[in-house]
């Protein structure tokens, strides 16, 4: 049982480029999430999928696409990435919506030069 | 909006010392509280958490009490151990809100032998 795994774990691009950061959990879980973390900011929502089907914005949607592809993976693309996005992008799911423990992948550490 | 507010870091201590985070919040309604703990290089993990007023969280030998008359969730443990050192994230979510974790700024603990 791995839990929420994401993929790469590091990450260097040029302004311009574009990625995608992949996420997969293996615990049945509806809910998934991308959040990104910058140093003295805590952890800021960036888009979730409440289920299956369905993709909404959080607090910082802007330069960002997703896609829940089934209901296990939620990828997070980069369209053209700045240096503003350079931070650590984390993953989470949790079986349902709202005020429910969430868990969280290892994370990815994104630079964009 | 809602919002939480922790106490800022480092915090220092010595192995066995008495811990103390401080963590306010701001949210209308009853929301639920959380404490996640990241150790270094790996994601978020929950700690402990409380649903309603007057509950008390509890893992690990951490501690933290849902105040609502002074809206705090401050965390204790009565004697920390070197493995202890890690960032701790004070969250929110209301239980009417579809999505949102709100997270604290995260305090950063360093326990030494």
């Amino acid at each position: 049982n791995a839990g929420v795994t994401q993929t790469p774990k590091f990450q260097v691009l040029k302004t311009g480029q574009s990625m995608t950061l992949q996420c997969a959990q293996d615990m049945n879980h509806n809910s998934m999430y991308w959040y990104r973390q910058d140093p003295g900011m805590g952890l800021r929502l960036i888009y979730y999928s409440a289920s299956e089907g369905t993709t909404d914005k959080g607090e910082v949607p802007n330069g960002y696409n997703v896609s829940r592809l089934n209901k296990r993976e939620f990828s997070l693309r980069l369209e053209s990435a700045a240096p503003s996005q350079t931070s650590v992008y984390f993953c989470a799911s949790s079986v349902r919506p709202g005020g429910n423990e969430q868990f969280f992948g290892p994370g990815t550490r994104l630079t964009v030069l | 909006g809602d919002s939480v507010t922790q106490m800022e870091g480092p915090v220092t201590l010595s192995e066995e010392a008495f811990l103390t985070i401080n963590c306010t919040y701001t949210a209308t309604g009853y929301p639920s509280l959380f404490w996640y703990v990241q150790y270094p290089g790996e994601g978020l993990q929950l700690l402990l958490k409380a649903t309603k007023a007057d509950d008390k969280g509890s893992n690990k030998g951490f501690e933290a009490t849902y105040r609502k008359e002074t809206t705090s969730f401050h965390l204790e443990k009565g004697s920390v151990q070197v493995s202890d050192s890690a960032v701790y994230f004070c969250a929110l979510t209301r239980m009417d809100s579809s999505y949102k974790l709100i997270f604290g700024s995260g305090t950063r603990l360093l326990v030494r032998p």
